[in-house]
This record gives structure tokens, sequence and C-alpha cells, in this order.
């Protein structure tokens, strides 16, 4: 079975600039997560999604950070402009979601911002 | 709300001691707890679980954890530590139903000394 993928995995940027990360699940998986993890922090939830509609995006800073799931498969998060203070690893993560959930989230391996 | 404590942001032990990772938790409903690793430049991954069923939970690479609801704890142990254990560790609690919130700790990075 795939894992989740991620991409790119490193990114460098000047502050004011824009990016984007891209996510693909686990096939099947109908809960995608998007964290961001300072460096010496633990994740910090920026947004979730259920299939393609958005459960909860209450610590999103949506005048720089946007979050789409197409389809409710892919996902991609956005952005614009960046800031010094985002440069944090972005995770995405995935789960079965719905009944018969086992608790487990599935990890990407990050995407890596650099904001200089 | 729920959330997590980790006491200890860093902890040493020797190779062959034993690990013993803090973690308090705090919930108005019954939780899942979970126990992550990362290792350096990549994403997390599950060590072990609790869902409800069995109050010791074993999981991968010799790790255990025990649930103690009287006292809102998670603790993370190991008998004997490995150079290769030496890592980030997450403790993150989430409901057992409705909208799978995960919310974790701020880490514990783990030192093996030879």
């Amino acid at each position: 079975e795939a894992g989740v993928a991620q991409s790119p995995r490193y990114k460098i940027i000047e502050k004011r600039q824009s990016v984007a990360f891209w996510c693909n699940p686990i096939s099947g998986h109908a809960t995608l997560y998007w964290y961001q993890q300072i460096l010496g922090q633990g994740p910090k939830l920026l947004i979730q999604f259920q299939n393609n509609g958005v459960v909860d995006d209450s610590q999103l800073p949506k005048d720089r950070f946007s979050a789409e799931r197409l389809k409710g498969v892919d996902s991609t998060l956005k952005i614009q402009p960046a800031k010094l203070e985002d440069s944090a690893v972005y995770l995405c993560a995935s789960s079965k979601g719905g009944t018969g959930h086992t608790g487990e989230l599935f990890f990407g391996e990050g995407s890596r911002l650099t904001v200089l | 709300a729920q959330s997590v404590t980790q006491l200890g942001s860093h902890v040493s032990v020797s190779e062959g001691a034993l690990v013993l990772l803090r973690c308090n938790y705090s919930s108005s409903v019954p939780p899942y707890l979970f126990w992550y690793v990362q290792y350096p430049n990549q994403g997390l991954q599950l060590l072990l679980k609790y869902t409800s069923a069995a109050t010791l939970v074993k999981g991968i690479n010799g790790f255990e954890a025990e649930f103690k609801k009287s006292e809102t704890s998670f603790h993370l142990t190991k008998p004997s530590a490995h150079m290769s254990d030496a890592a980030e560790y997450f403790c993150a609690v989430t409901p057992t139903s409705g909208t799978y919130k995960y919310i974790f700790g701020t880490g514990t990075r783990l030192k093996v000394l030879a």
C-alpha cells in the first residue's frame, strides 16, 4: 500500500513570495489533515478535510493560507504572501475516518519551507 | 477542549537503561491516545495507540504505554534503550467519535548515550 505522498520536500523562497504544497493521501482515506510543525514544536493542525469538505480550519491564517481538496483526493496548501514565521515543515496526514476508524494517522515525509 | 502535556522536552538515557517519556492528557470525553516517533527529516510514525481496549498497550520496537484514567496519563516506556531509539517522540489525543481532531504534545527528544 502506497503511503502519503508530499511534494516538494524542500522549498526556499523570499518573504512575500508564494508557495504551494501538494499531498496525495492513502487511497480510500476520507480524512486529510495539514499540520504545521515549527522547529522544536509539535505539529499544529491547520486544516482538516472530510472528503472534499472542510471540517476544521480554525487555526488556518486565512489572510495568507488557503487549502483545497478537489474531488476528495489530492490536496494543495498555498501560502501567499509568505512571512518569515512561516518557515516550518508542513505535514500532510490521512486517516480512514468514519465508521470503523482505527484512530491512526498516516503521515507523509513533510515539506520543509524556508522563508528568507 | 482536549490537550496534551509532555513533561521534559529533552531526555537522555544510557544505552540499555529504562526509557520513560511522560504524557498527561486533558479531555472531557473518552479519548484515543497515541505515541508517534519522528526521525530527522521524516514524517511521524505510529508507535502505539490506546483505543479503549486493554490499558497496557504494546507497540513497535519494544515500546509500551499504560493508560491510567485516574492519573490522566499515558506514559511511554521501554525496558532497555537502544541507540536507534534516539528520535523525537510525540503524544497525541483525539476524541473517540466525531471529527477526530488530533492534538499533539510539544514533543520529547530522546538522546541515547553509549
